[in-house]
Parts: C-alpha cells; structure tokens; sequence
C-alpha cells in the first residue's frame, strides 16, 4: 500500500456536470501533483499544490480547478465536464521542496471518470 | 516547456533477453528523470530514476544511462521475465515539482 488514496475509484457523469475527485496524501507528504491519463497515453500534467497553494499549472483550461487543505489532502474539481475528459485521474505526492532532496511520486490508484 | 519522446512505442522481447527504451528531453534544465511502469489498470509505480549529476544508475536488473550533452535516456532490462510485461513511461522535469511524461512503451515478454 503506497499511503496515497483516491476516491472515488470509479465515477460516471453526464456532459455539462461537475465533478469533484479527492486524494489523501502520503504520511509526511507536503505537495500533491494531479494528472490525467487518457486511454493509451502518458499521465499529463494539470497541476499541483504545495502548502496549500497552486505551484505550477499545465496545459488545462480554468474549468479544471483544485484545493489543498491543511491536512495536505487535496480535491480536484472539473466544471461544465465534456466527453474528452474521460480519463484516469492520477493523484501523486511527494516531499516539497522544503522537505529536501526526494525521489519521485507516490502516485494513488486513480479515479476513473467517465463522461456520458 | 519541457517535451519527452519516448521509442519504441511497442516492444517485443523473447524471455532472458534484454529489453531498451530510449526518451529524448528538450529542456536541459530538467534534472531528474524517473522511470515508472504501470500494469493494466493499475497506478503508475516508480522503479528507477536517475539525477542529471550522475550518468548511470542500476538497480538489480534494471539500469538507467543518461546523456546529458544529447539530451536523452535509456531504461535498460536485462534478463527479461514474463512479470515485466508492463507499459513504461519516462519523464523528465525536476525533482519536487512536476515531470512531463512520455507516451510509453509497450513491452510484452514472450515466454
């Protein structure tokens, strides 16, 4: 168990809606980074969050937003959701840079979103 | 921004024999480059990565090159086993903040 957790694992909706995916980070973790992988590809980035602030942001539109909390847990929230956005949602967490040296994510298992 | 090419995008391999995947970066900024594998609907997992002061590392059967003049890394296999029949991905960015993956490499290892 990597001590990343995603919920929930899987999700339908419908075009138009919104949604809100929620991931616990790591024990110790301090910054959690949000990728989406569409079937067939690698995980792109869509952004990331360090001490509860936004610190960097790919290449995805405002209706795609996030939070962090004080526990480090973070949401992702997507607005006004449209048919490409069916993908696998990949939570990571990792030591922020005030923590030292790290290796790497410990990504969560994902939550899958479907949108009908 | 920083843009990850990964080949092959599929990889056929006899068991016992070596498997090599090759990514080139285009920012030579980036300093840290993992390698993760991910099984059929299951999570990306971290199985090697390497720092831009170092041009090897190697972890039992797994070893990563890195050329920094070229801007490129290698994962290598050797002794390939069933088990490693995954899709890797390579990434390159800097370490504690985001990477920017490849789109992966089929690797089936044929008994």
């Amino acid at each position: 168990e990597t001590g990343v957790t995603q919920s929930p694992t899987h999700l339908i909706k419908t075009r138009g809606q919104q949604v809100t995916l929620r991931c616990s980070s790591q024990s110790g973790h301090n910054t959690v980074s949000w990728y989406q992988q569409a079937l067939g590809q690698g995980p792109q980035f869509i952004f990331q969050y360090y001490r509860e602030e936004e610190n960097g942001r790919g290449n995805f539109p405002p209706r795609f937003s996030g939070l962090q909390f004080p526990n480090y847990s973070s949401e992702l929230n997507v607005n006004a959701l449209e048919l490409d956005d069916s993908a696998l949602y990949l939570c990571a967490s990792s030591l922020g840079p005030d923590r030292g040296p790290n290796y790497g994510y410990t990504f969560g298992s994902g939550t899958r979103l479907t949108v009908v | 921004g920083e843009n990850v090419e990964q080949h092959p995008s599929t990889l056929s391999v006899q068991e016992g024999d070596s498997a090599v995947i090759k990514c080139t970066y285009s920012d030579s900024a980036s300093n840290y480059f993992p390698w993760y594998k991910q099984e059929l609907g299951k999570r990306p997992q971290l199985i090697i990565d390497i720092r831009s002061n170092v041009g090897e590392k190697k972890d039992q059967r797994i070893a990563v090159t890195l050329n920094k003049t070229a801007k490129h890394f290698s994962l290598h296999i050797t002794e390939t086993q069933p088990e490693d029949s995954a899709v890797y991905f390579c990434a390159a960015g800097f370490y504690g903040q985001n990477f920017v993956f490849g789109p992966g490499t089929r690797l089936s290892v044929l008994p």
